[in-house]
């Protein structure tokens, strides 16, 4: 997990408040990503940048909204939009944007709706 | 389109004993294919890859992962496990012309003592 670093831990929401979820690197990697983890389900993309000020919709896009005003941090915004968002959000990065590039995790943030 | 199959939910194995977690792709072309390993409420941790080269590809904490291009497989592997290495596992594949990395839904593996 070191270099990416995700706060916080442990998110509770109400239903009908938009969150914020941060994601931060310091290993001056140029890419970022989203994914979402259910159980059962492997991890899905949601969105991706890889430069700053240009961010592409993943597979499930729907009801998230990310920005990449500095190379370091890519935030996520979970919206009232999002019908289920209770999920094990993960970001990750990668040094490039190379399909040999490893991408590297955070340690997650957990997200329940109540 | 990629796709990565793990075949398996689930794993058990005795400590000590010799582990397999398996893995089958499908690319059009060219596969990178890359293990994660991930313990509980955790990110994912890089283990491997296979990029191009010698089909055994050796990988942190004793694990290596062999790839076969006839049998499109890439399976992880351990000569003998430790309790310690009872976690989730994903492997993942992309094309090598780039696209999404796709993993798969992943392996409970279990080390009992």
């Amino acid at each position: 997990d070191g270099g990416i670093t995700q706060s916080p831990k442990y998110l509770f929401r109400k239903e009908g408040q938009n969150v914020t979820l941060s994601c931060e690197q310091n290993l001056n990697h140029d890419a970022m990503y989203w994914y979402r983890q259910d159980p059962g389900q492997g991890l899905r993309l949601i969105y991706y940048s890889q430069i700053v000020n240009d961010f592409q919709k993943g597979d499930i896009a729907e009801g998230y909204s990310v920005s990449r005003e500095k190379k370091e941090s890519f935030p996520l915004t979970v919206t009232s939009a999002q019908k289920n968002p209770t999920a094990f959000y993960l970001c990750a990065s990668t040094p490039g944007q190379g399909p040999q590039d490893t991408q590297y995790f955070g340690p997650g943030t957990r997200l329940t709706v109540l | 389109a990629q796709s990565v199959a793990q075949p398996e939910d689930q794993v058990n194995v005795a400590e000590g004993n010799p582990l397999t977690v398996k893995c089958t792709y499908s690319v059009s072309g060219n596969p990178y294919l890359f293990w994660y390993v991930q313990y509980p409420n955790r990110g994912l941790q890089f283990l491997l890859k296979y990029i191009t080269g010698d089909n055994l590809v050796k990988g942190s904490y004793g694990f290596e992962a062999e790839f076969n291009k006839s049998q499109t497989s890439f399976h992880l592997k351990k000569p003998s496990a430790l309790v310690s290495d009872s976690a989730l596992y994903f492997c993942a594949v992309r094309h090598s012309l780039g696209g999404k990395l796709i993993f798969g839904q992943g392996t409970e593996l279990s080390v009992k003592p």
